[in-house]
């Protein structure tokens, strides 16, 4: 079974709808992040959370929200999604405490299209 | 704040060919470096990484060394294969947020039979 999951996988939605992308964990870090990968752009911040009561904006987080429903659950939302937050999401995670502090595992990620 | 500058692709190279990846970096202090590859409709995973200068990281025939005096820390395989084919990704945490990580445009890498 995969350690951190995603759901949906591929989603189409249309501009101004309401969207939440869900990313679940089992490796039991205390710190997950969002990302977006765009073309050409690699991959960039949205959002990062250190534990439940720790959530912080990324690099580029106008547009979007984020919860953090328990250790395992990040979601994050589009309010009124907009054709260009068009791209591949992807949910990570780490662990402060193990050998690997800094590494990061990531998700499969979903393919959201805004039309 | 810490930066990464990565070789552009795409990459095009035959079965058995000695590839480079060139990527340098802007940071405080002297965080690790990572690469991360991403192949064909997964998610980025992590290829190897190196946590102080002169660190040498390895994986699957890969290697990164962690040069201070250039900032630099560009991937080599002596000899790429067909599945090696992927995109890679050089990267560094944040500065200001910690440990989240700060990816360089990506690099993609076809290989041919």
């Amino acid at each position: 079974d995969a350690d951190v999951t995603q759901t949906p996988r591929n989603r189409i939605t249309k501009t101004g709808k309401r969207i939440m992308l869900e990313c679940s964990q089992t490796k039991g870090h205390d710190r997950m992040y969002w990302y977006r990968q765009d073309p050409g752009l690699g991959l960039r911040l949205i959002y990062y959370s250190f534990d439940v009561k720790d959530i912080n904006k990324g690099e580029i987080s106008d547009g979007y929200s984020v919860s953090r429903q328990a250790q395992a659950k990040f979601s994050l939302s589009l309010e009124s999604a907009i054709p260009n937050q068009t791209a591949l999401y992807f949910c990570a995670t780490s662990d402060p405490t193990g050998a690997s502090t800094d590494t990061q595992y990531f998700g499969p990620g979903t393919r959201l299209t805004v039309l | 704040g810490n930066s990464v500058t990565q070789m552009e692709g795409p990459v095009t190279l035959s079965e058995e060919a000695f590839l480079t990846i060139n990527c340098t970096y802007t940071a405080t202090g002297y965080p690790s470096l990572f690469w991360y590859v991403q192949y064909p409709g997964e998610g980025l995973q992590l290829l190897l990484k190196a946590t102080k200068a002169d660190d040498k990281g390895s994986n699957k025939g890969f290697e990164a060394t962690y040069r201070k005096e250039t900032t630099s820390f560009h991937l080599e395989k002596g000899s790429v294969q067909v599945s090696d084919s992927a995109v890679y990704f050089c990267a560094l945490p944040s500065h200001q947020a910690g440990t989240a990580l700060i990816f360089g445009k990506g690099t993609t890498l076809s290989v041919s039979s």
